[in-house]
């Protein structure tokens, strides 16, 4: 297996503009969740999906970010417009049943400058 | 009182000695318990998880849990420098075993 992938690997992006992260979680997990990590406050849960469904995003910061999964296989998060103090590494992680913890994708480094 | 605690560090340890790493939650209902190492620029990584009271042990790792105080901690036997890194400790919230709350994470140093 390939492991949890998100693309891209590094994003660097004008204020203001639109920014869409990728996700294709490992075939047979039912859930997928999205992490944001700071060196202020750590990993941060902003949502989570179990079968494709969002089951918490009270996470989300604000209305600027917006997250999908129309299949098992791929979610998205988007920033539409971006901020410089979005700037973070958003992660991926899916899991089975959630037991025995996640396994964590590659992450996504974004700047907004 | 934050939901889980852990000292940032970092721990620094010499090569070959036990590095201790301590983790605090504040919810009673917790039943498991998870640690993840993160190297740097890299995601965390799963390395040991705990269900039970008492210890766990894997390789030169050792998971202990301790429910009436409310601390896991985490033992790594003979310290390598590959050891070096930041160490998550994470629990899920009461009611969903699926909803994980990270500590800010022990950054460890194992020197030569």
């Amino acid at each position: 297996d390939a492991g949890v992938i998100q693309s891209p690997r590094h994003e660097v992006t004008e204020m203001g503009q639109e920014v869409t992260l990728r996700c294709k979680p490992i075939s047979g997990h039912d859930y997928l969740f999205w992490y944001r990590q700071t060196m202020m406050r750590g990993l941060e849960l902003l949502i989570y999906f179990n079968n494709n469904v969002p089951i918490d995003d009270s996470g989300m910061p604000e209305d600027r970010f917006s997250a999908k999964m129309p299949n098992a296989s791929f979610s998205t998060l988007k920033i539409q417009p971006s901020e410089p103090r979005d700037s973070a590494v958003y992660f991926c992680a899916s899991s089975f049943a959630g037991v025995r913890g996640y396994t964590f994708g590659s992450g996504t480094r974004l700047t907004v400058v | 009182q934050k939901e889980v605690e852990q000292n940032s560090g970092p721990l620094s340890v010499p090569e070959g000695a036990i590095a201790s790493l301590n983790c605090t939650y504040s919810d009673r209902g917790s039943q498991s318990f998870f640690w993840y190492r993160q190297y740097s620029g890299k995601s965390p990584e799963l390395i040991m998880f705990i269900y039970s009271n008492g210890d766990k042990e894997d390789g030169r790792f050792t998971a202990q849990l301790n429910k009436a105080s409310q601390y896991v901690s985490l033992l790594i036997r003979d310290s390598q420098p590959s050891d070096s890194a930041t160490y998550l400790c994470a629990v899920p919230q009461t009611g969903t075993a699926s909803k994980l709350t990270f500590g800010t994470g022990t950054r460890l140093q194992v020197t030569l």
